[in-house]
């Protein structure tokens, strides 16, 4: 099930289950989304990215949706293992015009997973 | 090879000294990022470098001092810090494109006495 804890979301699913996380974004003209693993000790690990002209992209067991109409994105991962357990964050990213390419993230406030096994 | 590194992994430090943290990428990347990260909160942008050059400063505290002296290597020096600067600091690097992803390195964990 999932539940709100004091500050990180948390979301517990059986081993070999499929896991749904969701994350709602804030700026419409975000040009491109990128979902990171963080494991405990560890940075941030890029899983899967998206760009806004897309709605569906798969990878290895995992698939990330996006909504743009109601700003909404979800990373489904299938067969959860235990080794799937971090946290896990949306992040949208744009590039400030003139920029020269360098990019702003804005991190999603994150959603833990717990794989029971 | 797409690794960042970062040194120290862990930093004890008083109120009064001056110690920096170091990251270092061999991906050629142009792009170089510094975040801070508190317990059960996502990392925030602090520092934006491209082409060696300070591009974003996020109204960082100025006992926060970045440094670009190559094109592979980012320095955060910190001096007279508060115990709420205590946290993880990620070092990021990306290539300077659109559409072009961060890669994090571990992070220094540092505790602010």
């Amino acid at each position: 099930g999932e539940s709100v804890g004091l500050h990180l979301p948390t979301l517990s699913v059986q081993e070999g289950d499929n896991s749904i996380i969701n994350c709602a974004y804030s700026n419409s003209a975000s040009d491109y989304f990128i979902w990171y693993k963080q494991e405990s000790g560890k940075g941030p690990q890029f899983i899967i990215d998206i760009r806004s002209n897309m709605d569906k992209r798969q990878g290895q067991r995992v698939t990330v949706l996006l909504n743009k109409t109601v700003k909404h994105l979800s990373l489904q991962i299938a067969a959860t293992q235990p080794g799937d357990s971090a946290v896990y964050f949306c992040a949208e990213i744009t590039s400030p015009p003139f920029s020269g390419g360098y990019q702003k993230v804005t991190f999603g406030t994150g959603t833990k997973l717990q794989v029971i096994p | 090879d797409t690794e960042v590194t970062q040194t120290p992994k862990h930093l004890v430090m008083g109120m009064t000294n001056k110690k920096s943290l170091k990251c270092e990428q061999h991906m050629g990347h142009r792009a170089m990022y510094w975040y801070k990260q508190k317990a059960k909160k996502p990392p925030e942008l602090m520092f934006v470098y491209s082409y060696e050059k300070l591009s974003i400063n996020e109204s960082v505290p100025s006992r926060f001092s970045p440094e670009c002296p190559n094109s592979s290597l980012l320095n955060l020096h910190l001096h007279a810090l508060q115990p709420e600067d205590s946290a993880l600091y990620l070092c990021a690097s990306s290539q300077l494109a659109e559409g072009e992803t961060q890669y994090f390195g571990p992070g220094t964990r540092l505790l602010v006495l």
